[in-house]
C-alpha cells in the first residue's frame, strides 16, 4: 500500500513564529486531507487538498501531486495551534491512508 | 447543533466481553464515519456509511467487529468478543456530504477511550 512520512516528527516553536509541516506520499493519490488533533484529543479537518494550494487564516496548505508531497503552513503561531497535525490519503482502490503526524507545541 | 455525540466516553471491559459504541451524528449529515487510533497503529479508518449503508468496510480489523447504521441519527460499533489489542481510542465522524471519504468536511465527535483488560 501506499506509504505516508511526515516531517518532522515534533516540532517545537515559540509564539509568534511561522511553521511548515510536510506531508510525503510514495505514489500518485487521489486526494490529500489534513487533520488537526488538539492536546484534548479532539480532531478537526483543516483542508481537502489533492492539488494546488488553500489558505484559511492563519493556515494554508499546498499539494504538488506530481512530486508526491504536501506542505501545511501555520504563521503567527499561536498556543491554540498545539497538537498532532496528520495528513490523510486516498488512492483509488486503496484504503485511505494517515501519516504518523507531526507533533506541534507552541510556547508562550 | 450539539454535534457528534458519542457513548460511552471511557470503557472498561474485561476479555472476552462484548463492547457496544454508540454514535449519534449531526442531524442532516448522511455520511458517517468510524475510525480508531492506537499508539501503534496510529489512525485507521475503519467502516464508513452513506445513507446509512455500509460504503466501505475494508478497515474492520477482523470479524469481532461489526458496524450497524438503523437509521440516520444512530449508528454502533460491536466488538465481540473484545480482546486487550482492541484497546484504543475510538472516534465517529459524519459529513454532509456525497460519502467521499476525502472530500467532504468531517465533524469529528469527542472519541471513545476502550480499555480492555
Amino acid at each position: 500500500g501506499i506509504q505516508v512520512e511526515q516531517s518532522p516528527p515534533d516540532l517545537i516553536l515559540q509564539e509568534g513564529a511561522n511553521s511548515t509541516l510536510r506531508c510525503n506520499f510514495s505514489d500518485s493519490v487521489n486526494n490529500l486531507q489534513w487533520f488537526h488533533q488538539n492536546p484534548w484529543g479532539q480532531l478537526i479537518n483543516l483542508f481537502y487538498i489533492p492539488s494546488g494550494t488553500k489558505q484559511n487564516g492563519r493556515l494554508s496548505a499546498t499539494t504538488v501531486a506530481t512530486e508526491r508531497y504536501s506542505l501545511l503552513y501555520i504563521s503567527s503561531s499561536q498556543t491554540t495551534d498545539s497538537g498532532v497535525y496528520f495528513c490523510a490519503v486516498l488512492r483509488v482502490g486503496e484504503k485511505l491512508t494517515f501519516g504518523t503526524g507531526t507533533r506541534l507545541t507552541i510556547i508562550p | 447543533d450539539a454535534g457528534v455525540i458519542q457513548s460511552p466516553r471511557h470503557e472498561v471491559t474485561e476479555m472476552g466481553q462484548e463492547v457496544t459504541l454508540r454514535c449519534k451524528p449531526i442531524s442532516g449529515h448522511n455520511s458517517l464515519f468510524w475510525y480508531r487510533q492506537t499508539m501503534m497503529r496510529g489512525l485507521e479508518l475503519l467502516i464508513y456509511f452513506n445513507n446509512n449503508v455500509p460504503i466501505d468496510d475494508s478497515g474492520m480489523p477482523e470479524d469481532r467487529f461489526s458496524a450497524k447504521m438503523p437509521n440516520a441519527s444512530f449508528s454502533t460499533l460491536k466488538i465481540q468478543p473484545s480482546e486487550p489489542r482492541d484497546s484504543a481510542v475510538y472516534f465517529c465522524a459524519s459529513s454532509p456530504g456525497t460519502g467521499s471519504i476525502i472530500r467532504d468536511e468531517q465533524y469529528f465527535g469527542p472519541g471513545t477511550r476502550l480499555t480492555v483488560t
